[in-house]
Formats: C-alpha cells, structure tokens, sequence
C-alpha cells in the first residue's frame, strides 16, 4: 500500500475538465515536491508535472497541477481521448533517495 | 536530451540468474543518477533503486534491498539491474530512467519485459 493515495479509476467526457487528486502524510506532500507521470497504454511513463505545478516543454497547458497542505491534485480541461491513461502522483524521499509513486489513476475517457 | 534504451525481452526459468541493461546517449552520463522502477502485470510503478554512474554510488529501496544489483559501466554508459535467482514473482515490465537536477525522472526508456516461468 502506497503512502501517496490516489483513487484507482476517473473519467470524464470529451471537453470536459477532470481532477485526479493525491493525498498522504504530511511528511511527504507538504514538505516536499509533486510529481505526475502519464502513462499511455502499452508506453512508458512519461512526466506531466514536476515541482508541484511546472510543466516540461511539450506538455499543453491543458495539464495542470496544484498542491495544498497534505494534498495534491492534477487537473485536465478540454478532455480527449488521447488522454485515456493511467496517472501517477510522486514525490521524492531524501532518506531514501528514491521516489515514492502514488497507487496511480486510471482515467477513462467516455 | 539523451535517450535510454533497454535490453530486449527476456523469458527465464525460476533460479536463473538474469541481467538486463539500460544505455544512455548524447548527455553527460556520468553525472546523472539513474533509477531503475518495477510494474508488475496490471499494478502500479515501484522505485527499487539508483544509482549515480560518476562514482557507481548506489542506494536500494528498502523492498528491493539484497534482491537485485544495480551496476554500471562507465566504458559503455551502461546501467545494470540483474538478478541471481529469479521468481516468478519478478515477472514484470522494468524500466530505467534518469533522475534530474528537479528530482523528476525524466526521460525513460522503452521497459524490458521479464518473464519468469518454468
């Protein structure tokens, strides 16, 4: 069972607008970074968000994320198909030097 | 940005020992940690370990610890994770990615799917 909760399925219609969220203990959503990796079916994951609410070059602003206290969440508006994958919250742990990955999302596009 | 491209498929026997790698390209190899990151069948992403090629620097997750090892080969800009004898519990997708200056793992390659059967 993961420290970074997720729920395990969401879906949306096409246009619409989406929010996954991702809660745990303090120790590690308030203290550190957010993370989120998109992965599409059959593909390697691929990051959508880091430090909490930075995206990579590539990334559309349609992807967005936000974190307040002890939760996170990754919103998606104009919803696609093409977004049908599943989505993982990450932070990293210093004592480990690792990251810790959420239970991840699977969202369905209807 | 550099790449990272695994070793193909592979299908073992319980027991059999087993090594896959992870080559880099076209960046400063040495000096970026690399993970290595489990998924099982139909599960979710595991974080097992890294390791920085520089000085061949490595720290284990604690579920992972004393069951794999992870290596490098500065001569080539290859990562290893190997096995000395599989489970049929160690069926899964494994994947390598590099650990940037932000702590994102970014980018990662393609997975080499581990098959373990009698």
């Amino acid at each position: 069972q993961s420290v970074l909760t997720q729920p395990p399925s969401a879906s949306g219609t096409p246009g619409q607008r989406v929010t996954i969220s991702c809660s745990g203990s303090s120790s590690y959503i308030r203290n550190n970074f957010l993370y989120w990796y998109q992965q599409l079916p059959g593909a390697a994951p691929t990051v959508l968000i880091y430090r909490n609410n930075q995206r990579p070059s590539g990334v559309p602003d349609r992807f967005s994320g936000s974190k307040s206290g002890t939760s996170a969440s990754l919103a998606i508006s104009g919803l696609r198909s093409e977004d049908e994958a599943n989505y993982y919250c990450a932070t990293w742990d210093d004592s480990l030097s690792g990251p810790v990955f959420g239970g991840g999302t699977k969202l369905t596009v209807l | 940005e550099g790449q990272l491209v695994q070793s193909g498929a592979e299908l073992r026997k319980p027991g059999e020992s087993l090594k896959i790698s992870c080559k880099t390209s076209e960046y400063n190899f040495l000096n970026h940690w690399i993970a290595w990151v489990r998924q099982m069948p139909g599960k979710g992403l595991e974080w097992m370990g890294i390791i920085y090629p520089g000085d061949s620097d490595t720290r284990y997750s604690p579920s992972f610890q004393g069951q794999v090892t992870i290596s490098a080969d500065k001569s080539i800009s290859t990562v290893y994770l190997q096995w000395s004898s599989l489970k049929a519990s160690d069926t899964a997708m494994y994947y390598c990615a590099r650990r940037d200056g932000y702590n994102t793992l970014d980018p990662w390659g393609q997975g080499t799917l581990v098959t373990v059967s009698s």
